[in-house]
């Protein structure tokens, strides 16, 4: 069965501090990993797609990593902020050019002053 | 650049009543478009998705439809709303090509009293 789990559920942080979430699946076939950032009462936004190919990928002060052996992929956030607090949902696609997209749960960040 | 919208925003109806939720893409052609609901607190649950006009398929047996008059418009509706069909209604579209990521609307709250 194809599957995207996500922890932990929640996260609470102060201001400036590093954070990983962690991603987990089991789909087949894989196609490529998104992670996207979903501000409360808001669609989500992408933050990083990654392919079977792809090891890690950055945007700003978000890395995104992917081991397609182990089926695991994680989101590290630098010096987080406020604004950082958000659900932060993983995505994997199954397949190419096909609707199939296996959502996790999602971590719901949240950072204090 | 491509941008999605959907409206209303947000919606408060009594059971029983019709629902139509619309959102429409702009800045591309023949999208892949998708209804989802996301309950408070979980995952996005896949409603519809179309690949063309006319063209729709349902995951879920449920009291709603989806329906495809142009080609960057999906509409969802309802006959008569149950209490359980509250929640963040998305929609989406990705391409045909590529990578086929998904770009997410604002979404509409829909609160059934």
């Amino acid at each position: 069965k194809n599957q995207v789990e996500q922890s932990p559920q929640s996260l609470i942080i102060l201001e400036g501090k590093n954070c990983t979430l962690q991603c987990n699946y089991t789909v087949s076939p894989f196609s490529n990993l998104r992670w996207y950032k979903q501000d409360t009462g808001r669609g989500p936004v992408s933050l990083t797609i990654m392919t079977f190919s792809e090891n890690t990928k950055s945007n700003g002060r978000y890395t995104a990593t992917l081991d397609a052996d182990t089926k695991q992929s994680s989101l590290h956030i630098t010096a987080s902020q406020l604004s950082d607090s958000a659900s932060y949902i993983c995505v994997v696609s199954a397949g190419t050019g096909t609707y199939k997209y296996i959502f996790g749960t999602g971590t719901r960040l949240k950072v204090l002053a | 650049s491509q941008t999605i919208h959907q409206w209303p925003a947000t919606l408060v109806q009594p059971v029983g009543s019709p629902l139509s939720l619309e959102c429409t893409v702009e800045g591309t052609s023949n999208p892949n478009l998708y209804w989802y609901r996301q309950a408070a607190g979980r995952g996005l649950q896949l409603l519809f998705y179309s690949v063309g006009i006319g063209q729709i398929s349902s995951e879920v047996p449920q009291n709603l439809s989806a329906s495809r008059p142009q080609d960057r418009q999906f509409i969802l509706s309802s006959k008569k709303l149950l209490l359980s069909d509250s929640g963040f209604y998305l929609c989406a579209w990705s391409s045909k090509r590529g990578y086929n990521e998904q770009f997410f609307g604002p979404g509409t709250r829909l609160t059934v009293l």
